[in-house]
């Protein structure tokens, strides 16, 4: 078990371009979360799926963001049209769906735009 | 959400226990009291949760206060590893967590 995986680490791109994100998460882990965090802040909630359902939406996630988990496993996080306001770290978390909520975070992606 | 309150930062010598509180005032019947740690370019780390009683894991301890309104996550013997922001969150079980802005311990050598 290798623990939550995010690809890539670090992104730098243009404002107007669109960036996508992976998420791999513990195997076996059925929920799995999206956070962002900005510079001296906690990370906010984005979204959540349980399996491949997302079952619940940040209205901080504009309809210039989705997310996707097709098969229950991995997931994307798609930026389109990004702005400087997106210059964020984006965290990935997933927990076994039945316990006390015990999260297991990546290490994030850093996205800069430029 | 239910809110929580602790201080910006605090510092502590390294070997010697470390003392984290957490106000949570309103805290509801069901909400869980969660602690995660981030350390510098990392995501946050589970370190303990609690409902009730007081809780010990390899990490740290977990006093909760009788009215749960307020928490302690005790560091027996800090090292420099655990200089990081510290979050104390409740939630009722698993769903999402609502971070705050944290304590950020720095350890003194």
């Amino acid at each position: 078990d290798t623990g939550v995986s995010q690809d890539p680490r670090h992104k730098i791109t243009k404002r107007g371009q669109n960036v996508t994100f992976r998420c791999d998460p513990i195997s076996e882990h059925n929920r799995l979360y999206w956070y962002r965090q900005t510079l001296g802040q906690g990370p906010e909630f984005l979204t959540y799926f349980q399996n491949e359902a997302q079952l619940e939406k940040s209205r901080l996630l504009s309809d210039r963001f989705s997310a996707e988990r097709p098969k229950g496993s991995f997931s994307t996080l798609e930026i389109q049209r990004t702005e400087q306001g997106d210059s964020a770290m984006y965290l990935c978390a997933s927990s076994p769906s039945r316990d006390s909520w015990v999260g297991f975070f990546g290490q994030g992606t850093r996205l800069t735009v430029v | 959400d239910a809110k929580t309150t602790q201080p910006n930062s605090m510092e502590s010598n390294e070997e010697e226990p470390v003392h984290l509180p957490c106000n949570h005032s309103t805290i509801s019947g069901t909400d869980y009291i969660h602690w995660y740690r981030q350390l510098p370019s990392q995501g946050p780390e589970y370190v303990i949760h609690g409902l009730t009683s007081n809780v010990n894991n390899r990490m740290a301890s977990l006093a909760i206060a009788e009215d749960r309104k307020s928490s302690t996550l005790i560091l027996h013997r800090a090292t420099l590893r655990d200089a990081a922001v510290y979050y104390c969150i409740l939630g009722a079980g698993n769903e999402k967590l609502t971070f705050g802005t944290g304590t950020r311990l720095t350890i003194i050598p």
